[in-house]
Parts: structure tokens; C-alpha cells; sequence
């Protein structure tokens, strides 16, 4: 069966530092990857989606950025964060047939 | 642009009872539908989806779809207090879903 993972699972950042999260996914080949984020309260936003290696389209203008190294492993980085950018930071991936979503265990970031 | 409505709620329901949850969609050519349950700070995980008009059932949880009124419903039956959280629903469009804001359900025991 397929699983994803995602870490760390918080993290206290100053502003200005930089961030990199990681998140693998097991038991499937070439899935869409995608990574969310969701401000306390409020709805989830799409910040990019990679459907394979080095392939990754952005949603949202901002400082964050993603990578596809390897097929089953996707990255969201920053150089230097904001304080905007403190939220609750989703991995997903995609079944191609069905187009249902699977989401990972979150990384809650706090920018102080 | 294309958009999915929810009531914020919340919504309050006794233990037992029948919750009843509503999505209404903009884009008419969206074929895919899904409910996504979220309790407080983890992740969503998906419920039922569903593709056809009509009723889908899967224990306790009955999906609705009606794409002439662009509407999209879920139904949970006896009504427990873990299903207490905010419950999300998305529609594909394209390579990508549309996510509503959520309704927050309270079962109140």
C-alpha cells in the first residue's frame, strides 16, 4: 500500500532563516506530487504540484520553492522566511485514475 | 474563476442524529467529488468520493451528487462525537483540486 511522509513535524523558525521540508512517498511510481498550506483558521492553498522529476509548477508567487529530486521525493525550501509564512505545511500525493488526494502528517511552522 | 461553497458552520448535532453537510460548486464540468474529514491540527484524510449523479454509501457516510444544481452532499448517520471535526470538500478541476473552506461539525453527546 502507498504511504507518504513528511518532516519535521514543527519547527520554530526565526525570520530571515532559511526552511526545508521534506516529504517521501512509498508504494507508487511517477504520482503527482503537491504541496499545500493552510493559515490557522482557514482553507487549504496549493503552492506547487510536480507531476514528475524536476517538473514542478507554482500556484502562489512568494519566496518558497519546491524541488523533485528523485521521483518519490518532493521539497519545499526557503531562503529566508517571513512571517507570513507561518502555517500548517501539507504534502500530498495523487492517485492518476481517480484524482484522490492522500496527504501526509503535516509540518506545523511557526516564523518568529 | 472557479470556486466551492461551504457553510462555515458550525454545525451542531446531537449524538445519534444525522449531520447533514452541503458543497455547492461553480465549475459545470467538474467530474470528480470528494469529502475530506479534518480533526484539530492534523492533516485532512479523505472519506468517500464520488463521480456519478446520485448516492454513494460506505457505512455510516452517504455522498450525494447532483450535477444539474451543481451540488454535492454528505450524510453521516448515527452520529458520534469523533466525528466531531471539520469536514472538507473538494472538487478536480483540471490537475488540481478546488477546496472549500470547511464546515465545522460539533456531535454533541
Amino acid at each position: 500500500s502507498q504511504t507518504i511522509h513528511q518532516w519535521p513535524a514543527t519547527l520554530v523558525q526565526p525570520v530571515g532563516s532559511p526552511l526545508s521540508l521534506e516529504c517521501t512517498v512509498e508504494g507508487t511510481s511517477n504520482p503527482n506530487l503537491y504541496w499545500y498550506r493552510q493559515a490557522a483558521g482557514r482553507g487549504l492553498q496549493l503552492l506547487f504540484y510536480s507531476v514528475g522529476i524536476g517538473q514542478i509548477s507554482s500556484e502562489v508567487p512568494q519566496n518558497l520553492s519546491a524541488s523533485r529530486p528523485q521521483d518519490r521525493q518532493f521539497i519545499l525550501s526557503s531562503k529566508k522566511l517571513l512571517l507570513s509564512d507561518s502555517g500548517f505545511y501539507l504534502c500530498a500525493w495523487s492517485a492518476i485514475n481517480t484524482g484522490e488526494l492522500f496527504f501526509g502528517e503535516g509540518s506545523r511552522l511557526t516564523v518568529l | 474563476q472557479k470556486e466551492v461553497e461551504q457553510n462555515s458552520g458550525p454545525l451542531s448535532v446531537p449524538e445519534g442524529a444525522i449531520a447533514s453537510l452541503n458543497c455547492t460548486y461553480s465549475d459545470r464540468v467538474s467530474q470528480s467529488f470528494f469529502w475530506y474529514r479534518q480533526y484539530s491540527g492534523k492533516s485532512p484524510e479523505l472519506i468517500m468520493s464520488i463521480y456519478s449523479n446520485g448516492d454513494k454509501e460506505d457505512g455510516r457516510f452517504t455522498a450525494q451528487l447532483n450535477k444539474a444544481s451543481q451540488y454535492v452532499s454528505l450524510l453521516i448517520r448515527d452520529s458520534q462525537p469523533s466525528d466531531s471535526a471539520t469536514y472538507l470538500c473538494a472538487v478536480k478541476a483540471n490537475y488540481q483540486l478546488i477546496w472549500g473552506a470547511g464546515t465545522k461539525l460539533i456531535i454533541k453527546p
